[in-house]
């Protein structure tokens, strides 16, 4: 059982749609951490989110992180193909801990 | 300024072998942890190093065995292969020992046949 549970597993949009995929656990967490894997490639870190109920944006991307710190959420705005790849939160608390990631997919 | 690299790229080896993997952590970080990405996962923790000491470990068997050098460069070593350890294996390093803000390398593929 994943610690961290994403929702939805596969999402294929057309340009230029919003989206929002989740993360959500159990368990609380210190902190979280949105990353983007491209295949063949390593995670590259998008954003960390400390505080319960913090926001924070990064162009056309939103993150939530959730009041008790348990679950979070990345909106994406006017996707774009170049926002293709899986999408993995990670929750740390001694260690990281990431969920299965969302593929997403983008179509022009 | 060097990210996290890794080699090698790609392996493959047979069932009951060994294999060493290597991980050079992006410049001015003290800390590595290795990963475990099995295809359509998430990366699944191993353990870390810090101070050259192994400071926290996932659940995986003591197959799975790490060292990390005065330069703060790490390897990683399986011992007796089996066919499920076949994976993507990330290396990602921050500086101290809290996990926070970690930078992934590219990963080694390891296929074991």
């Amino acid at each position: 059982t994943q610690l961290l549970e994403q929702s939805p597993q596969f999402l294929s949009i057309q340009e230029g749609e919003n989206l929002t995929v989740y993360c959500n656990s159990s368990s609380v967490f210190s902190s979280l951490q949105w990353y983007r894997q491209e295949p063949g490639e390593g995670p590259v870190l998008l954003v960390t989110v400390v505080t319960g109920g913090e926001v924070k944006k990064l162009k056309r991307l939103t993150f939530q992180f959730g009041d008790a710190r348990k679950d979070s959420s990345l909106h994406i705005t006017a996707a774009q193909p170049g926002d293709t790849g899986l999408y993995l939160c990670a929750g740390e608390r001694n260690d990281m801990r990431f969920g299965a990631g969302t593929r997403l997919t983008v179509k022009p | 300024d060097a990210g996290v690299t890794q080699s090698p790229t790609h392996l493959i080896k047979t069932r009951g072998q060994q294999v060493t993997l290597r991980c050079s952590p992006k410049s001015g970080h003290d800390t590595v942890s290795w990963y475990q990405q099995a295809l359509g996962q998430g990366p699944q923790f191993i353990f870390q190093y810090y101070e050259e000491e192994e400071r926290q470990r996932g659940n995986f068997p003591d197959r799975f065995s790490g060292h990390q050098f005065p330069n703060y460069s790490s390897e990683l070593n399986v011992n007796a292969l089996l066919l499920g350890d076949s994976a993507l294996y990330l290396c990602a390093s921050n500086s101290g020992p809290n996990p926070y803000e970690q930078y992934f390398g590219p990963g080694t593929r390891l296929t074991v046949t």
